[in-house]
């Protein structure tokens, strides 16, 4: 069963046009991350919650941002997407031991 | 500050082992993984170890940690075609609250 959802698996938007990407969780662990991936590198912490407690990482871009309005759900959003933002997004969920990945999305930015 | 290192290639003949090898430079990690990933997919936790154990086998995975060298390995018996994938080796440092440190990724090619 899956543990870690996010939808939609592929989005396309247009530059300039703010998105939003969804990432769900049924371990019902109090740490959720965003990663953003390019050209299979390695994940780029882009923020992470511990329960409400919101924690970006220092090169973040402002443009990016994220809610997590209860424990099972976060969002990414993206305010005004640049050619330089198309990548896979990953959400994961922490619990004490492990990290969990959810598919990813995949973003194209025209 | 906290890095991991991989190779980033490694090729092997089906039915082969294949072994990925990967150093962190925090030894104060608690836990150490081995993700992996195949085209257009998320991570998959392949398996784990706790700082304080020095092998884990898990059916053709196995794991070995060498904490003096800071040195995890990831050894792969009767390597399949589908086991072609990214492999991602990540640590935990108590120090980084819950940031997980990865490494740049080994590419596994497996030959027929």
């Amino acid at each position: 069963d899956a543990m870690v959802i996010q939808n939609p698996r592929y989005q396309v938007t247009q530059f300039g046009k703010p998105v939003t990407l969804s990432c769900s969780q049924t371990l019902n662990h109090n740490v959720m991350y965003w990663y953003q991936q390019k050209s299979s590198q390695a994940p780029k912490l882009l923020f992470h919650y511990y329960d409400k407690d919101f924690n970006n990482e220092a090169d973040t871009p402002d443009n990016f941002q994220s809610r997590r309005p209860n424990t099972s759900f976060c969002f990414l959003d993206i305010r005004s997407p640049g050619l330089g933002d198309a990548a896979m997004y990953l959400c994961a969920a922490r619990g004490r031991d492990t990290q969990y990945f959810g598919p990813g999305t995949r973003l194209t930015v025209l | 500050g906290e890095d991991v290192e991989q190779s980033l290639f490694l090729s092997v003949r089906e039915g082969d082992s294949s072994v990925i090898n990967c150093t962190y430079t925090d030894s104060s990690s608690t836990y150490l993984y081995w993700y992996k990933q195949e085209p257009g997919a998320g991570l998959q936790l392949l398996t784990y170890i706790f700082s304080n154990m020095d092998m884990k086998q898990d059916q053709r995975l196995t794991v070995l940690l060498n904490k003096k060298d800071k040195h995890l390995s990831l050894r792969i018996a009767d390597t399949q075609t589908g086991d072609s994938a990214i492999y991602f080796c990540a640590e935990t440092p108590t120090t980084g609250g819950f940031k997980t440190i990865f490494g740049a990724g080994t590419r596994l090619f497996v030959k027929a």
